[in-house]
């Protein structure tokens, strides 16, 4: 039981367009919720997160947006740059601010930006 | 700063053989983590600790072991080595103290079993 899940296991945008990377979770316990970005044979680098207390938080090109309701964020890259192409990991904890538990991700979708 | 270092970087066993995945983070985190990644699909917790001497389960710990005797190091042990563990393995940490669940990956060992 896939508690998140991103449904596209790859997207493909122009260079300078925007990126828009989606995200459902089904555990309404859940928190906090954070995106990574991974290049290939790299661990998962932190880009940015969301308290459930928020609905949105931009940092520079970035801007991660959650839908508690419908319970979906999405994460907005504008403009897409070439090296903004990896793959995207979508990621959720139970408990904000000091809870000891692990991370909960979804597969992943491969973003592509196209010169 | 290194951060979070992990060795090997690869490593082939054979079934039936066992190794040891060594993790060590320089950034004095109270907290460590262990995950697997299987092919096309998200980071899996294996184990956790929340400080030296003290280690618990994540979603999919079985064939594994851990240890923490120190803050620094979180080595992650495979006894009898099978063709199902066969994934690359991340290590993690991320300070107690904050409201962010930040945590900090190293950069992984790829491990195969035949």
């Amino acid at each position: 039981d896939q508690q998140v899940k991103q449904n596209s296991p790859s997207l493909s945008v122009q260079e300078g367009r925007i990126s828009i990377l989606n995200c459902d979770y089904t555990n309404s316990m859940f928190d906090y919720f954070l995106w990574y970005k991974k290049y290939p044979a790299e661990g998962p680098t932190f880009l940015i997160s969301i308290s459930s207390i928020k609905d949105k938080n931009e940092d520079g090109r970035f801007t991660v947006f959650l839908n508690k309701s419908a319970k979906h964020l999405s994460l907005h890259i504008v403009p897409s740059q070439p090296g903004d192409s990896a793959v995207y990991f979508c990621a959720a904890s139970l408990y904000s601010g000091g809870g000891a538990d692990g991370l909960t991700f979804g597969k992943g979708t491969h973003l592509i930006i196209q010169p | 700063n290194a951060g979070v270092t992990q060795t090997p970087k690869f490593r082939i066993l054979k079934i039936g053989q066992s190794m040891t995945l060594q993790c060590t983070q320089d950034m004095n985190h109270n907290y460590m983590y262990w995950y697997r990644q299987d092919p096309g699909m998200g980071l899996k917790l294996i184990y956790y600790s929340v400080g030296a001497g003290i280690t618990d389960k994540g979603e999919v710990p079985n064939g594994y072991n851990v240890s923490r005797s120190t803050t620094e190091d979180f080595p992650l042990r495979l006894e009898l080595a099978a063709p199902s563990q066969t994934s690359v393995y991340f290590c993690a940490s991320r300070p107690r103290e904050g409201l962010s669940d930040t945590q900090y990956f190293g950069p992984g060992t790829r491990l195969t079993v035949l």
